[in-house]
C-alpha cells in the first residue's frame, strides 16, 4: 500500500511552547489529509481535515487557533500545537487519502507522533 | 456517515481463521465498508474495503452480506502478530472528504 510518513515519532516540549508535526505521502499525491489524537485505551478522534490549498475543516470542539494545520503541497500537511500544556499529551495520527476528489480510493495512516508536554 | 457495531473483543488460536463481525444496519447506499486494524502504539493499517461484492487481498478476505447491513472480515490463518485492534468503518467514497470516524473496535487476542 502507500506509505505515509510523519516527523518526529516522539517529542518532548515544555508547557507553552509550540511543536509542529509533519506528515508526508511519499510515493503519492494527496490533495486531502486527516489528522487525528488518540488518548490511551481510547479510539482514534479525528481533530480536522486538511485540503490542499485551503483552510481545514475541524471537528466540532477542536480549537483551531490552537491546533494550527496547514496543507502547503499535495505531499506534505504540517500540524502545530500552540501553547501546549500537558492536558494536550497524546498519540497525534496523520492519514492521507490516495486518488483524486471525486473517486473511490484509499486512505492510509502514518506511524503516528506521540507528544508529552512537561 | 453510518455508525457501526463490533465486539468488544474477541480470541482465536493461532492457525486458526479469525471472524471478526460487524453489524451496519443503517448504512446508505454509497457507503463502503472499510476494515483496519492498529496494533498496539502504531498508526492504522489498512486491511480492505468493500460496496457490495466479497473482497479479498493478500491479508484478509471481506464478506458483505446481501442487504449489505452487516459484514465479516476473516483472516484465514492468524498468527501471533495479528494480535491487533480491528475497526470496521463505513464511509462515503468519493467526493472531497471521504473522512473515517472510528467507532471502539474489536480487539481479537491471537491465542499460541
Amino acid at each position: 500500500g502507500a506509505v505515509v510518513s510523519q516527523h518526529p515519532s516522539w517529542v518532548i516540549c515544555k508547557s507553552g511552547t509550540s511543536v509542529k508535526i509533519e506528515c508526508r505521502s511519499l510515493d503519492f499525491q494527496a490533495t486531502t489529509m486527516f489528522w487525528y489524537r488518540q488518548f490511551p485505551k481510547q479510539s482514534l478522534m479525528l481533530m480536522a481535515t486538511s485540503n490542499e490549498g485551503s483552510k481545514a475543516t475541524y471537528e466540532q470542539g477542536v480549537e483551531k487557533d490552537k491546533f494550527l494545520i496547514n496543507h502547503a503541497s499535495l505531499t506534505l500537511s504540517t500540524l502545530t500545537v500552540t501553547s501546549a500544556h500537558p492536558e494536550d499529551s497524546s498519540f497525534y495520527i496523520c492519514s492521507a487519502r490516495e486518488g483524486s476528489r471525486g473517486s473511490g480510493n484509499t486512505i492510509y495512516f502514518g506511524e503516528g507522533s506521540w507528544l508529552t508536554v512537561v | 456517515d453510518a455508525k457501526t457495531t463490533q465486539p468488544t473483543s474477541m480470541d482465536c488460536a493461532e492457525g486458526r481463521a479469525a471472524n471478526l463481525p460487524c453489524n451496519h444496519s443503517t448504512i446508505s447506499g454509497n457507503e463502503y465498508v472499510y476494515w483496519y486494524r492498529q496494533i498496539h502504539s502504531q498508526g492504522p493499517q489498512y486491511i480492505i474495503h468493500g460496496l457490495k461484492n466479497n473482497e479479498t487481498n493478500e491479508m484478509a478476505s471481506l464478506i458483505i452480506t446481501e442487504d449489505r447491513k452487516s459484514s465479516t472480515l476473516i483472516l484465514p490463518h492468524a498468527t501471533l502478530r495479528d494480535t491487533a485492534v480491528y475497526y470496521c468503518i463505513v464511509s462515503r467514497s468519493g467526493g472531497a472528504t471521504n473522512k473515517l470516524i472510528f467507532g471502539t473496535g474489536t480487539l481479537l487476542a491471537v491465542q499460541p
